[in-house]
């Protein structure tokens, strides 16, 4: 595609449900990250994918959190029995390997609000 | 592990004036250093970015930033705002021996009046 595009682009829910947030890379980008923009805060990074490699999953705040990459492409952030402080923005973004140099590419974001 | 620091919460200039939005950060080793935009609903878009040789960056938009070795700073510089400038904008540095771990800055909130 001509860039990354998450879904949904916002997301109510109650308290203790579960969630699934979706990121679709660009096309050919073999890395692709989760990060969390908090109101007036800046990015956390949440978790990483490089390909077929084990993803670091070492930004992720609590176990209820979870993320897979369906065969290399398309992710999902999964957040189980949510909690209001999971509210925030969830951010991905892709780069085409994943190097020092390289670019993320940010998609638009979902933004979760948990009631 | 590498930081970035971005003093200024806000910063207001007015339409035609240059800018400047202010990065330091901390690596052990040497850094790559970015700057992206964020407009309101929006995700972030990359600006620029420093990987090596010329100090002077030149992005997007008319951006500039100047990566300062000694005072470990990569401030974002523009020469005449425009109103449309207005945003959300985040500096970034991940370590050269790093290939996951960028850090960003809390951001600063550029306003431009006209």
């Amino acid at each position: 595609g001509a860039g990354v595009s998450q879904s949904p682009s916002n997301k109510v829910t109650e308290k203790g449900k579960d969630v699934e947030l979706r990121c679709d890379p660009i096309s050919g980008h073999t890395a692709l990250y989760w990060y969390r923009q908090s109101l007036g805060q800046g990015l956390e990074f949440l978790i990483y994918f490089q390909g077929n490699s084990a993803p670091d999953k070492s930004g992720l705040p609590s176990d209820r959190f979870s993320a897979e990459r369906t065969g290399g492409s398309v992710s999902t952030l999964t957040i189980q029995r949510t909690q209001q402080e999971d509210s925030a923005v969830y951010l991905c973004a892709s780069s085409l390997v994943a190097g020092g140099q390289e670019t993320q590419y940010f998609g638009p974001g979902t933004r979760l609000l948990v009631l | 592990a590498q930081s970035v620091a971005q003093p200024e919460d806000q910063v207001n200039v007015a339409e035609g004036n240059p800018l400047t939005v202010k990065c330091t950060y901390s690596v052990s080793g040497n850094p790559y250093l970015f700057w992206y935009v964020q407009y309101p609903n929006r995700g972030l878009q990359f600006l620029l970015k420093y990987i090596t040789g010329d100090n002077l960056v030149k992005g997007s938009y008319g951006f500039e930033a100047e990566f300062n070795k000694s005072q470990t700073s990569f401030h974002l510089k523009k020469p005449s705002a425009l109103v449309s400038d207005s945003a959300l904008y985040f500096c970034a540095v991940r370590d050269r021996g790093d290939n996951n771990d960028m850090r960003f800055g809390a951001g600063t909130r550029l306003t431009v009046k006209p």
